[in-house]
């Protein structure tokens, strides 16, 4: 039983499309993740949400809007989208507040690989 | 702000060979330390972690990991590479106080010969 999905697995869209990418952790977790991976393999956060609340918005384009239904839910929606936007995008999930360090632990979903063409 | 640098971008050992990747970070109290693995086409693994204690930290696979207040670093190490553990593997920090968001080195290829 996958502990951090995420759906779809690959994308192929044409410029100036909408899509989603959605993510589901069945850990109980009260923090989920969004991470930009960029052809350089290199990893950064995008969004930090805690409890369905925003808690993390790095400098990412607003054409980027993560949503939070739940706290086991955590999905991520791309507007007109960019060639620049071709990347893996990672969901992840942990424990988040007052469960020590093993709160801290990030889970990570298979990663959804955007491109766009 | 924190930083991780992994100055080894790509690795090449011989199968049953030591192995030792290196990491430094930059933050000024202990932060929480990482490695993740990450083989082709997949997410990211959890390997071993540091929050406090024992610097030493034994993780899955095999793996273990030092850290080194001194060097601030957090080198990750294995005895004997087996084929299957050619992958990508990230170092990262967790430091920023109620920031809980990790920050990532760029990684370090391994290749594993025969």
């Amino acid at each position: 039983d996958t502990a951090v999905s995420q759906t779809p697995k690959y994308l192929v869209t044409q410029m100036g499309n909408d899509k989603s990418i959605k993510c589901e952790q069945n850990l109980g977790h009260d923090t989920m993740y969004w991470y930009k991976q960029d052809s350089k393999k290199f990893l950064k956060i995008m969004f930090s949400y805690n409890n369905k609340e925003l808690i993390i918005n790095e400098t990412v384009p607003n054409r980027f809007s993560p949503k939070s239904p739940d706290k086991a839910h955590l999905n991520l929606h791309i507007n007109s989208l960019e060639l620049g936007d071709s990347a893996v995008y990672f969901c992840a999930s942990s424990q988040g507040v007052g469960w020590g360090g093993e709160g801290h632990i990030q889970y990570f979903g298979a990663g959804t690989r955007l491109s766009v063409l | 702000a924190q930083s991780v640098t992994q100055p080894d971008i790509h690795i090449t050992v011989s199968e049953g060979a030591s192995l030792e990747l290196r990491c430094n970070y930059s933050y000024g109290a202990t932060p929480y330390l990482f490695w993740y693995v990450q083989s082709p086409g997949q997410g990211l693994q959890l390997l071993l972690k540091y929050f406090s204690g024992d610097t030493l930290v034994q993780g899955i696979k095999g793996f273990e990991a030092e850290f080194k207040r001194s060097q601030s670093s957090f080198n990750l190490r294995k005895p004997s590479v087996h084929w299957s553990d050619a992958a990508e593997y990230f170092c990262a920090v967790e430091g920023d106080t109620g920031r809980r968001a990790l920050t990532f080195g760029s990684g370090t290829r391994l290749q594993v010969q025969p």
